[in-house]
């Protein structure tokens, strides 16, 4: 089936670096993506996210990227801190799938200080 | 202040046992999902609705049991079907076109 994938389990920086986090999606139907954020113990958070249309979204200190024709996402995340430390979730909504998103297994970024 | 909230935040269940997790939502949004995370690992959909007094299958729902009577209102139960319920349990809620909101976690452990 469908699935949405995460190239690394586990990145390792150091803080004030700046990290990459890879996801591959492999439904050219999906329509929209979100990157979210899940620390020790809570719900994931919302980070930002990026509909089908456009390339490229920056927010504060983060940017998603979008490559359509490779179908590959990736959050950057400038100047990690130890707060960044955390599982990250890249999730893609296929068009006319009624809202129902699809996760990937997640990302653990661990910041050095 | 809109939001999704999960209880209880820890719960125990001895073997052979049934138990409830609430979720409730003021966000007014349609959909709401229950998922399953364990150790280390992804998410994993048990149920979910798009609409009150309708629910599906996700990909493990064998064991678990859902409710939605209210909108704001999405119950999860762990049958004693269930051989290994020990996990942390995801509630989330979205509306049409936007990306979920989620709950804060029950921990489920079996003693």
């Amino acid at each position: 089936g469908e699935s949405v994938g995460l190239h690394l389990p586990t990145l390792s920086v150091q803080e004030g670096d700046n990290s990459i986090i890879n996801c591959a999606y492999s439904n050219s139907a999906s329509d929209y993506f979100i990157w979210y954020k899940q620390e020790s113990g809570k719900g994931p958070q919302f980070i930002i996210d990026i509909r089908s249309n456009m390339d490229k979204r920056q927010g504060q200190r983060v940017t998603v990227l979008l490559n359509k024709t490779v179908k590959h996402l990736s959050l950057q995340i400038a100047a990690t801190q130890p707060g960044d430390s955390a599982v990250y979730f890249c999730a893609e909504n296929i068009a006319g799938n009624t809202g129902k998103l699809i996760f990937g297994q997640g990302t653990t970024l661990q910041v050095k200080p | 202040d809109g939001g999704i909230t999960q209880s209880p935040k820890y719960l125990f269940r001895k073997e052979g046992q049934n138990v409830t997790l609430s979720c409730e939502q003021n966000l007014n949004h349609d959909a709401m999902y229950w998922y399953r995370q364990d150790p280390g690992q992804g998410l994993r959909l048990i149920y979910y609705s798009q609409i009150v007094n309708d629910f599906q299958k996700g990909d493990i729902a064998e064991g678990y049991s859902v409710s939605r009577e209210k909108k704001e209102s999405f119950p999860l139960t762990v049958t004693s079907a269930q051989k290994n319920p020990t996990a942390f349990y995801l509630c989330a809620s979205s509306s049409q076109g936007s990306g979920y909101t989620f709950g804060s976690g029950t921990r489920l452990t079996v003693v």
